[in-house]
């Protein structure tokens, strides 16, 4: 499969701190890169789709305006958590989409966020 | 009705054990169809893609029933190493894709 990298693995935060996120393909382009969060055994839940050079697909209730995305070039996808609350600790996971490959996705290894 | 439907489990198998694990899916119009597994706290790995009838690797083959709208996981031969969580995914219209809840599967030495 294609290789997604993540980063950071992992933040601790402060109360009303943003933190960035960055989601790469290594080796190939990502047409779609997508946003998911998972709290403990739960689903994956989809926050937002993103294509490059465009503006990025907020899922239902998820606010745009705290979770800022940015997908400026083929390789590269950032979440940005706006104002973190400790209610925002989770893990969040990207996958990308594209390259050579027709409908897979392949994921990011993901980011444990705390918010104290 | 939800998009994707697994059975949550927990399956608990012997090891060398045979295990089936069902999705049901919708949207009869959907095309691609994969299986994930993921381990506690990582992220989801891509095990197999179905595109056609059915997909067969080593040890796992998946089964699509456009019919009945449902794909089929199988795993012969249980390793220990094959517990995790996996997930069901459907790809709907566009970019939209549909995750299962996922089947937690426990192999038992």
């Amino acid at each position: 499969g294609a290789v997604v990298s993540q980063h950071p693995s992992w933040v601790i935060c402060k109360s009303g701190t943003s933190v960035k996120i960055e989601c790469r393909s290594l080796d190939f382009q990502a047409t779609t890169m997508f946003w998911y969060r998972q709290f403990p055994k739960q689903s994956l839940m989809l926050m937002a789709t993103s294509n490059e050079g465009s503006k990025a697909t907020y899922e239902q209730g998820v606010e745009k305006d705290k979770f800022l995305i940015n997908h400026a070039s083929l390789t590269l996808s950032t979440l940005t958590v706006t104002s973190a609350h400790p209610e925002d600790s989770s893990f969040y996971i990207c996958s990308a989409r594209g390259g050579g490959w027709r409908d897979e996705q392949f994921f990011g290894p993901g980011t444990r966020l705390t918010v104290l | 009705r939800k998009e994707v439907e697994q059975d949550p489990g927990p399956f608990n198998v012997p090891e060398g054990a045979t295990v089936a694990f069902n999705c049901t899916y919708s949207n009869s119009a959907s095309q691609s169809f994969f299986w994930y597994r993921q381990d506690c706290r990582k992220e989801p790995k891509l095990l197999m893609s179905v595109y056609s009838s059915g997909n067969e690797d080593g040890r796992f083959t998946a089964q699509l029933n456009r019919a009945s709208q449902y794909i089929s996981l199988l795993i012969r031969d249980s390793k220990l190493s094959d517990s995790a969580t996996y997930l069901c995914v459907v790809k709907g219209t566009g970019n939209q894709f549909y995750f299962g809840t996922g089947t937690s599967l426990t192999v038992i030495p």
